[in-house]
């Protein structure tokens, strides 16, 4: 699986687009990027997954350039309620094994 | 919405003594796992089920740790004697397959077990 690096750590206020970038330099060409969010006292949560170009749900989007060297995950318009450490995953959507998860980034939201 | 059975979800034991976890998955996820994450860290994998079958437990430490999911459903994870850096919190997950980063809705967590080893 393909290692990747994210900030440890970022701020925002309420109301604001935070966007969160993970490089993934030796990404394969069937390996996806999935991101999981994590509350202090639960298991992550999946939020987004992506190939390629954008993706978008009722939570996120994912921005992958063209390269897929690295992507982007922005909240529009976080909430107190996104304070959060979020993961950044790659790897192949087909393949059998298991999620490999880094430090993540911290995301902490102020009012 | 389906969610990952995790119990107890707090645990306290003291060194040397065996500690128990059970999980129980989404019902019809035939994949299996446990991870471990210690305060800090992002979750490592502990060990990996296909239906009752262990699939991956390469990172199990084998001379403390056991774990069993006898008829392909529930799981348990057993450590013992617990050690003080066994502390951490102790994550179980399912899905549908085996298929890397899953389907397009990826792993299920539980909220986990918090294990304080004194």
């Amino acid at each position: 699986l393909a290692k990747t690096t994210q900030p440890i750590s970022m701020d925002s206020y309420e109301g604001q687009e935070v966007n969160i970038t993970c490089s993934h330099n030796n990404i394969a060409t069937n390996d996806y990027i999935t991101w999981y969010q994590q509350f202090p006292s639960q298991g992550p949560r999946f939020i987004i997954q992506g190939y390629k170009t954008k993706v978008t749900n009722e939570v996120a989007s994912l921005f992958i350039p063209a390269d897929r060297k690295s992507s982007t995950l922005s909240l529009p318009r976080v909430s107190l309620s996104d304070t959060a450490v979020y993961y950044c995953l790659v790897g192949d959507k087909g393949s059998q094994g298991n999620l490999i998860f880094g430090k993540g980034t911290k995301l902490s939201v102020k009012p | 919405e389906a969610e990952v059975a995790q119990s107890p979800r707090y645990k306290i034991t003291e060194k040397s003594q065996a500690v128990a976890f059970w999980c129980d998955p989404i019902s019809g996820h035939a994949t299996l796992y446990w991870y471990r994450q210690i305060l800090g860290q992002g979750p490592e994998l502990l060990v990996q089920f296909q239906d009752e079958s262990v699939v991956d437990d390469s990172q199990l430490p084998k001379d403390r740790f056991s774990a069993e999911r006898l008829k392909g459903v529930d799981s348990t994870l057993k450590i013992q004697p617990a050690e003080l850096g066994d502390s951490a919190m102790y994550l179980c997950a399912s899905s549908l397959d085996q298929g890397g980063l899953g389907s397009d809705y990826g792993y299920t967590f539980g909220s986990g077990t918090r294990l304080t080893v004194v």
